[in-house]
This record gives structure tokens, C-alpha cells and sequence, in this order.
């Protein structure tokens, strides 16, 4: 079964650009959470969705980005225009539902961001 | 809110010695907690989780951690670690009614040397 995956794995851009994140989840998994790691930070929360619905999305931190789960697969989360705090590693996870969210949550192995 | 508190940043230790990674959870509600690890170039995984039940919880790679309510601790132990286990170690909660999204420690740096 293959894990979650995320495109790019690197990603370099200079100040006011644009770009795209994108995420595949395990295959069945309904809930899609986006976390992100600014360098000497713990991992923060951005959102989750559970299929093609924002759940829960306070995590944002501006209206610069942009998440989206069109048909609840893949995610695309959209940084326009980006700024320098936006360098991290964004993570993407995704669980199975069950009832409760206590499930595992299997994370991609990131898409490191550098804003010039 | 909820918060967590790792305690240590860095953790150096020689192989086969013991380790404790300290975690510390600050919340108005119940909670699940989770340990994850991250290899060098790699996505986070699951080393063990506490739902309900037994206090003292076994996960992989011979990590165990065990829940202490009265002092909201989840602090993970290895009887003896290997070269392997360097890595970095988180701890994380979620609680009952957030939703499901994880909050998590700053994240302790294992070092294991030989």
C-alpha cells in the first residue's frame, strides 16, 4: 500500500511568487490534515478536511493560502504571494475515520519551502 | 488550549545506555498522546499511541511511555538504545473535542553515539 506522498519535495522561490503544494493521501483515508514546521518551531496545525470539506481550518495563518480537496483526494494547498515566514517543511497527514480521531495519522515526508 | 512541553531539546547518549524523553501536556479536556519519530530525510511515524486502558503503553522498536495523569506526563523510554534510534522524537496530543489535529511538542533531538 503506498503512504502518502507530496510533491515537490523542495521547493525554492523568491518573495511575492506563487506556489502549489500538493498531497496524495493512503488511499480511503477521509481525513487530510496540513501541518507545518517553521525552522526552530514545534509542527503547527493548518487545517483538515474530511473528504472534500474544510473541517476545521484555524490553523491558517493568512488569507495567502489557499487549501483545496477537489472530489476528497488529493490536496493542493496554494501560497500567493509568498513571504519570507512561509519557508518551512509542510507536512501532509491522513487517517482512516472510525468513529473517533484517535487513529493514526500517516504523514508524507514533507515539502521543504524556501522563500527567497 | 492545549499545549505541550517537551523538556529537552537535545538528548546525547552512547549506544546500549538508557533513555528518557520527557513530555509534558497542558489541557482543559481529556486527551489521546501520541510519541512520533522522524529519521534524517524522512516523513514522521508513529511509535506508540495512548487511547484508554493501561497507563503503560508498548510501541515499535522497543519504545514504551507511560501516562501519569495526576502529573500529565507521557515521557517515552528505551531500555537501551542503538545507533538507529537517532532520530527526532515528538510528542503530541489531541484532544476529545478539537477535531483531530495533533499539537505538538518541540521536539526532542536523540543522538546516539557509539
Amino acid at each position: 500500500e503506498a503512504g502518502v506522498t507530496q510533491f515537490p519535495s523542495h521547493s525554492v522561490i523568491e518573495k511575492g511568487q506563487t506556489v502549489t503544494l500538493r498531497c496524495d493521501p493512503i488511499s480511503g483515508h477521509d481525513n487530510l490534515y496540513w501541518y507545518r514546521r517553521v525552522m526552530g518551531k514545534e509542527i503547527k496545525f493548518l487545517l483538515h478536511f474530511v473528504k472534500e470539506s474544510k473541517q476545521d481550518e484555524s490553523g491558517m495563518p493568512n488569507n495567502r493560502f489557499l487549501a483545496e480537496r477537489t472530489g476528497g483526494t488529493y490536496s493542493t494547498l496554494k501560497v500567493q504571494p509568498a513571504e519570507l515566514e512561509d519557508s518551512g517543511v509542510y507536512f501532509c497527514a491522513s487517517s482512516q475515520w472510525a468513529g473517533g480521531y484517535g487513529n493514526e495519522q500517516f504523514f508524507g515526508p514533507g515539502t521543504r519551502l524556501t522563500v527567497l | 488550549a492545549q499545549s505541550v512541553t517537551q523538556l529537552d531539546s537535545q538528548v546525547p547518549v552512547f549506544e546500549e545506555a538508557p533513555v528518557e524523553l520527557r513530555c509534558n501536556y497542558s489541557s482543559s479536556v481529556s486527551v489521546y498522546l501520541f510519541w512520533y519519530v522522524q529519521y534524517p530525510n524522512q516523513g514522521l511515524q508513529l511509535l506508540l499511541k495512548y487511547l484508554s486502558g493501561s497507563t503503560l503503553v508498548k510501541g515499535i522498536n522497543g519504545f514504551e511511555a507511560e501516562f501519569n495523569k495526576s502529573q500529565t506526563s507521557f515521557h517515552l523510554r528505551k531500555p537501551s538504545v542503538h545507533i538507529s534510534d537517532t532520530a527526532e522524537y515528538f510528542c503530541a496530543v489531541i484532544s476529545y473535542n478539537q477535531g483531530g489535529k495533533l499539537i505538538f511538542g518541540q521536539g526532542t533531538e536523540l543522538s546516539v553515539k557509539p
